[in-house]
């Protein structure tokens, strides 16, 4: 079985700060990792995905995610961000074989 | 290519009332998907389809049924509407699971059920 933990459910930040958005995972086996942004009132898009090879991988709108095996990690930075930045983050983890697995979501907040 | 579309986008229905969520995708993905979203509680998956004509239930399937009649459509149906089905429902599909199992989304449908 596979499972996905988002450690912060709001993170509240001030534009152009840096922001990390950590992300857990269990499984056995090994996995495919991947970020979608929600923005207000719209369904899910991809930021960014770790399939295999460099661990660091970089997405849309100047994000990027760090795959760390060993910690079973996959957390989310921007070393600048924007008001519009503002959305819900999910983190999820598909195993091989398996479906799709969700985390709860991370409320990024980003003030002026 | 318009990717995943879901109709309606908002909904009020009262307790025991039933409707149908359309979603169409033209990806010619395999596989198909219900989400349902709450506060708090991220995305949970209602049923899923691996292809046309089957289905299969995710973690919280009970009020709800679909059918995969056509490729390129799932539908999602609410027989009785209970005011705990509230919520904003997301439609999104797939290649298969031999791919990356990337998935892309509806813009989703609001319910509301008073």
């Amino acid at each position: 079985a596979q499972s996905v933990t988002q450690l912060d459910s709001q993170v509240p930040v001030f534009e152009e700060a840096p922001v990390e958005l950590r992300c857990n995972y269990s499984s056995s086996v090994s996995v495919y990792l991947f970020w979608y942004v929600q923005y207000p009132n719209q369904g899910l898009q991809l930021l960014l995905k770790y399939l295999s090879g460099s661990t660091l991988v970089k997405g849309i709108n100047g994000f990027e995610a760090e795959f760390n095996k060993s910690q079973t990690s996959f957390h989310l930075r921007k070393p600048s961000v924007h008001i519009s930045d503002t959305a819900e983050y999910f983190c999820a983890v598909r195993a091989s074989g398996s479906r799709l697995t969700f985390g709860e979501g991370t409320q990024l907040t980003v003030n002026p | 290519n318009a990717g995943v579309t879901q109709t309606p986008k908002f909904r009020v229905l009262k307790t025991g009332q039933s409707m149908t969520l359309l979603c169409a995708q033209d990806m010619n993905h395999e596989y198909m998907y219900w989400y349902r979203q709450d506060p708090g509680m991220g995305l949970r998956l209602i049923h899923y389809s691996v292809g046309e004509g089957t289905t299969a239930k995710g973690e919280v399937p009970d009020g709800y049924n679909v059918s995969r009649l056509k490729k390129q459509n799932f539908l999602l149906g609410l027989e009785s509407a209970a005011p705990s089905q509230t919520s904003v429902y997301f439609c999104a599909s797939s290649y298969d699971l031999a791919s990356t199992g990337e998935q892309y989304f509806g813009p989703g449908t609001r319910l509301t059920v008073t």
